[in-house]
Parts: structure tokens; C-alpha cells; sequence
């Protein structure tokens, strides 16, 4: 049982180089999140989809973007590192948004643009 | 005032223990709220849903108070495994069904 599944897990980049972070998850959820985290800042949320083929900005999106490629699948997309976005990404699912359904988080991709 | 606030610590207490703490959070509408843990350089992960009438697993008690908007969170005879941080989720904090997480609160049990 897989749950929430992230690649990779570990990214060095260097400034102005673009990647994809993949995230699945094989729960059947609806509702799917991207979280960055800071020392200091908790997790803030770059963008969600609350089902499939919708997509919504979060607290802190600019600088990225991201494709629900399916129910299982939602990747985020990194055009142009910069610096300031060397953190660690988590992504989420929850069975659906706005209902009392905890979300159940990958382990993480940790990347460092230098 | 943030959505969701939390007292960061460190929460540093010996083994057995009886330790709590508290999340505030700014809008009455809220919906549904939980408590995650999250050990260091790891994801978080669902420790309890918090319940209108409080809720109890194992060593550990939920609560809600909606007049005064604020979660806790209380661990009985607190193990060494128990140092973790632990974030505070309200979903609906922000006027939407998103969840907002708070900073966390960091907990040291010692020997």
C-alpha cells in the first residue's frame, strides 16, 4: 500500500534550470496538494486541485505551476530555479476538500538550487 | 493575525509526563480540525482528528472549544518517542475549504 508516492526525493539544480516533481497516489482521492516547507514557515501551499482537471492557486504559487495529468498523478513544475525556492516540497491527498477528511502526505522531495 | 497560531516551544518535559498544547485560529466558520506529527526531516502525519465533543486515543485527548476558537492537544505519560513537532490543521481557516497548517509546536521528551 503506497499511499502518496513523490519523485525524486532528492534534487540539486542549478539557477535558471526547469524540473517536474511527480506525485501519485493510489487512494482514489480527489483532492491533491502542493506544500513547500521552511525552516520557520511551516507548510505553506503552492497549489491544489480540488478534483480532477481543476487546479487552484495556493498561498505561494508564483514561480511555479502544475498539470493534474489524472485522478492519481499531479506534478509540479519548476521553469526557471531560483535560490529562493531551495526547500522541501511535500505533496498531499485527501478523499475530497471541504470535508472532514484528513490528507495523507508523500515523504517529501527535498531540492537545493544553488 | 495569523489564520492558525501555535506556541513553536520547545516543549521540553521528562518521561511520564503530562504535557499540552494549544492552536488558535482566527475564523469561527472553521469546519474540521486535526493535529499531525511530524519528526524531523520527515512528512507529517495524522495524529487525531479533533471532534466537537472531545476525543481520546490512547495518551492523547483532543479538544475543541469553539467560543474561545481554539484546539488542544494533552499527552499523558509522554515517552521519549513522543519528541516530535506537532501542527495544528483547520480546514476553513482562511474562508475556504483549504486547510491551513499552523507553524507547529516542538516537543523534547528527556530520560
Amino acid at each position: 500500500n503506497a499511499g502518496v508516492t513523490q519523485t525524486p526525493k532528492f534534487q540539486v539544480l542549478k539557477t535558471g534550470q526547469s524540473m517536474t516533481l511527480q506525485c501519485a497516489q493510489d487512494m482514489n482521492h480527489n483532492s491533491m496538494y502542493w506544500y513547500r516547507q521552511d525552516p520557520g514557515m511551516g507548510l505553506r501551499l503552492i497549489y491544489y486541485s480540488a478534483s480532477e482537471g481543476t487546479t487552484d492557486k495556493g498561498e505561494v504559487p508564483n514561480g511555479y505551476n502544475v498539470s493534474r495529468l489524472n485522478k492519481r498523478e499531479f506534478s509540479l513544475r519548476l521553469e526557471s530555479a531560483a535560490p529562493s525556492q531551495t526547500s522541501v516540497y511535500f505533496c498531499a491527498s485527501s478523499r475530497r476538500q471541504g470535508t472532514n477528511q484528513p490528507q495523507h502526505f508523500g515523504d517529501g522531495t527535498r531540492l537545493s538550487i544553488l | 493575525r495569523k489564520e492558525v497560531e501555535q506556541d513553536p516551544g520547545p516543549f521540553n518535559v521528562p518521561e511520564g509526563a503530562t504535557v499540552a498544547f494549544n492552536c488558535t485560529y482566527s475564523n469561527s466558520a472553521s469546519q474540521s480540525f486535526f493535529w499531525y506529527r511530524q519528526d524531523c526531516r520527515k512528512e507529517p502525519k495524522l495524529l487525531m482528528s479533533v471532534y466537537s465533543s472531545g476525543n481520546e486515543d490512547g495518551r492523547f485527548t483532543a479538544q475543541l472549544n469553539r467560543a474561545s476558537q481554539y484546539i488542544s492537544l494533552l499527552i499523558r505519560d509522554s515517552k521519549l518517542s513522543d519528541s516530535a513537532t506537532y501542527l495544528c490543521v483547520v480546514n476553513g481557516a482562511g474562508g475556504s475549504y483549504i486547510p491551513t497548517f499552523g507553524r507547529g509546536t516542538s516537543l523534547i521528551v528527556h530520560p
